[in-house]
């Protein structure tokens, strides 16, 4: 079963517009982090923010927000008012509790990825 | 700066030719490791490294071999290439192993074998 779910490939938005990026995740460790991450078209792995499995507030970075829901195991990115600079694959990943009996040894899981072109 | 380097950026060789790709990390990070990126398949962990010589595989370790002999440095070595090791690598570090730690990553080397 995936760990992590993108369910969206391809998402457009129009610049100054808000836009929200899904992402489900699949884990059955109370103690786990959620991260975004950006991939322009020149390759480089950017990250964007993080939520741990017991923040009570959401994660907020700048324009990038996480619309944590816990109970339906939803991570979602927020990207307030678009630029053209936010055309980019977006990645969600988690990583799990390194504990007795751990498999995950710190390795980030990944998404599929979401595609965003911002139109002017 | 902090950051993560990797050298080569860009890679073309034949099958059978070794090769080391270098990655290095100015954040006295302990956990460092290797992803592939390739389509339909995701990013896939190689190899990891928890801290100084203490090395382990991850999901796709076949055909690869790294070191850590120095916590700054963990480079990723194919001993003998072949075309199906053709993809986008990342070197990955942060601060220890847990959940609540951020993976930084390096620009990425794209590899391509003949």
């Amino acid at each position: 079963a995936q760990k992590i779910t993108q369910t969206q490939p391809g998402m457009f938005v129009q610049e100054k517009e808000a836009v929200t990026l899904d992402c489900t995740y699949d884990t059955s460790d109370p103690s786990y982090g959620l991260f975004w991450y950006k991939q322009p078209s020149s390759g480089e792995m950017i990250f964007l923010i993080y939520q741990g499995s017991y923040d009570q507030q959401n994660a907020t970075e700048g324009r990038y927000s996480l619309n944590f829901q816990k109970a339906r195991k939803s991570a979602n990115l927020v990207i307030s008012a678009s630029q053209l600079g936010d055309s980019a694959m977006y990645f969600c990943a988690m990583r799990e509790f390194i504990g007795a009996g751990g498999t995950s040894y710190g390795k980030l899981t990944f998404g599929q990825g979401t595609i965003l072109t911002v139109h002017p | 700066e902090a950051q993560v380097t990797q050298n080569p950026r860009y890679l073309i060789t034949v099958t059978g030719k070794k090769l080391t790709v270098t990655c290095s990390q100015n954040m006295n990070h302990e956990y460092m490791s290797w992803y592939r990126q390739d389509p339909g398949l995701g990013l896939r962990q190689i190899y990891y490294s928890m801290n100084v010589e203490v090395t382990d595989k991850g999901d796709v370790p076949e055909g690869y071999k790294v070191s850590r002999k120095e916590k700054r440095n963990f480079p990723l070595i194919l001993e003998s290439p072949s075309p199906n090791q053709t993809s986008l690598y990342f070197c990955a570090s942060s601060l220890g192993q847990q959940y609540t730690d951020t993976q930084y990553f390096g620009p990425g080397t794209r590899l391509t074998v003949l």
